[in-house]
């Protein structure tokens, strides 16, 4: 079945280093993709998606590109701040669904320390 | 900006007790969701709902659990007779769209702890 594997936690970063968080996928067909964030307190947000391959998605400095060779969507930031301190989970959603079910990866939190 | 919203933030119950989880999604969303994540397993889909039905629902969803949105404003999930392994994290989620790539609005979520 569908099913997203993340890079298992916690990353702990000094401020200004380079983050990756590897995500692979298993789906039938060509899911898009997403990365959510989830800040302490707060509810999960979108942080940024690709629905096709070799697309790229990017927000707040963050960038991910849609491999469909690796089957892989990995998060990357040349320079995290403390501010990136957070959860982060891969997901996916399959092409023929109508109704956006999402299939998620375990999370990772991240800690960026000044 | 508009938010999806839950209550409680944390709830404790004993076995065997029903326990209601509240949602209100973002007003104008059409479809509505529940999630949970059992600590450091995955965040696992449980529910989704659209035109005041299930649309779809997972092996988890079983019959202890119901879904209504009795009011137009709040989404509720309802567990029936917990067990201690309905303890979990519960999300509620809303989009206005549907379909693979439809950004999803999702709450704090709710801390169940069943003992």
């Amino acid at each position: 079945g569908d099913s997203v594997t993340q890079m298992e936690g916690p990353v702990t970063l000094s401020e200004e280093a380079f983050l990756t968080i590897n995500c692979t996928y298993t789906a039938t067909g060509y899911p898009s993709l997403f990365w959510y964030v989830q800040y302490p307190g707060e509810g999960l947000q979108l942080l940024l998606k690709a629905t096709k391959a070799d697309d790229k998605g990017s927000n707040k400095g963050f960038e991910a590109t849609y491999r469909k060779e690796t089957t892989s969507f990995h998060l990357e930031k040349g320079s995290v701040q403390v501010s990136d301190s957070a959860v982060y989970f891969c997901a996916l959603s399959r092409r023929s669904s109508t109704l956006g079910r999402l299939y998620f990866g375990r999370g990772t939190q991240l800690t960026v320390w000044p | 900006e508009p938010e999806v919203t839950q209550t409680p933030s944390h709830q404790v119950t004993q076995m065997g007790q029903e326990v209601i989880l509240r949602c209100v999604p973002i007003s104008n969303h059409l479809y509505f969701y529940w999630y949970r994540q059992i600590l450091g397993q995955k965040v696992e889909f449980l529910v989704s709902f659209y035109n005041n039905e299930i649309s779809e629902k997972s092996e988890i969803f079983d019959d202890q659990f119901s879904v209504e949105r009795p009011d137009g404003s709040n989404f509720t999930l309802k567990i029936r007779s917990t067990k201690l392994e309905d303890s979990a994290m519960y999300f509620c989620a809303s989009n206005l769209e549907g379909g693979a790539d439809a950004e999803a609005f999702f709450g704090q979520g709710t801390r169940l702890t069943v003992v």
